[in-house]
């Protein structure tokens, strides 16, 4: 799989939107962006995938760079219990290892009040 | 709808005793089946999936093993536990209509004494 890179940490008031940034320089044409989040002492919760074109659901807006080689997570309105680590994973469906996901280290959101 | 139970939540064991840990998926058929641990402070690393009944892939050579007696019942055993087999283990399910969301379960917190 095609590697993402993320910072460690980052840092939003409560209320504010808050941008997430991923770098995915060698990505392939098949592969899908997702991004997932884990709260604290919680498995993963799924967040919002995409390929090529922007997608926005209840919970998030993903921006995919034009070249695929970066994207973002945008939270429109940052809260408390959007406190988590932030995951972003690439994944090619046509992949034989059952489309299990590798997730890296994160970036660790800390929403202040 | 679909959920997933693990059990037990918790659990503290001594070196060299055994294993094991059952995840059970409701309401979805056939779906594919993942074993995932995090050890402290660290990221989830991949440990096992399944395709389907007995069809089990391993990601990292270790002491556990994993089986599908059942079509939605995925089990991780030990033989003999180690001190590094210390974690948060997390089952999680992917069913055949979405091929992009992983659902998890509420985890197990193993610790090894």
């Amino acid at each position: 799989d095609a590697k993402t890179t993320q910072p460690n940490s980052m840092e939003s008031n409560e209320e504010e939107p808050v941008h997430l940034p991923c770098n995915h320089s060698t990505i392939s044409g098949t592969d899908y962006i997702h991004w997932y989040r884990q709260l604290p002492s919680q498995g993963p919760e799924y967040v919002i995938h995409g390929l090529t074109s922007n997608v926005n659901n209840r919970m998030a807006s993903l921006a995919i760079a034009e070249d695929r080689k970066s994207s973002t997570l945008i939270l429109h309105r940052a809260t408390l219990r959007d406190a988590a680590v932030y995951y972003c994973i690439l994944r090619d469906p046509n992949s034989n290892s059952g489309y299990a996901l590798n997730f890296g280290k994160g970036t660790s959101l800390l929403v202040t009040p | 709808s679909q959920t997933i139970h693990q059990w037990p939540a918790t659990l503290v064991q001594p070196v060299g005793s055994p294993l094991s840990l059952e995840c059970t998926v409701e309401g979805t058929s056939n779906p594919n089946l993942y074993w995932y641990r995090q050890a402290a402070g660290r990221g989830l690393q991949l440990l096992f999936y399944s395709v389907g009944i007995g069809q089990i892939s391993s990601e990292v050579p270790q002491n556990l093993s994993a089986s599908r007696p059942q079509d939605r019942q995925f089990i991780l055993s030990s033989k003999k536990l180690l001190l590094s087999d210390s974690g948060f283990y997390l089952c999680a399910w992917r069913g055949l209509a979405g091929p992009y969301e992983q659902y998890f379960g509420p985890g197990t917190r193993l610790t090894v004494t």
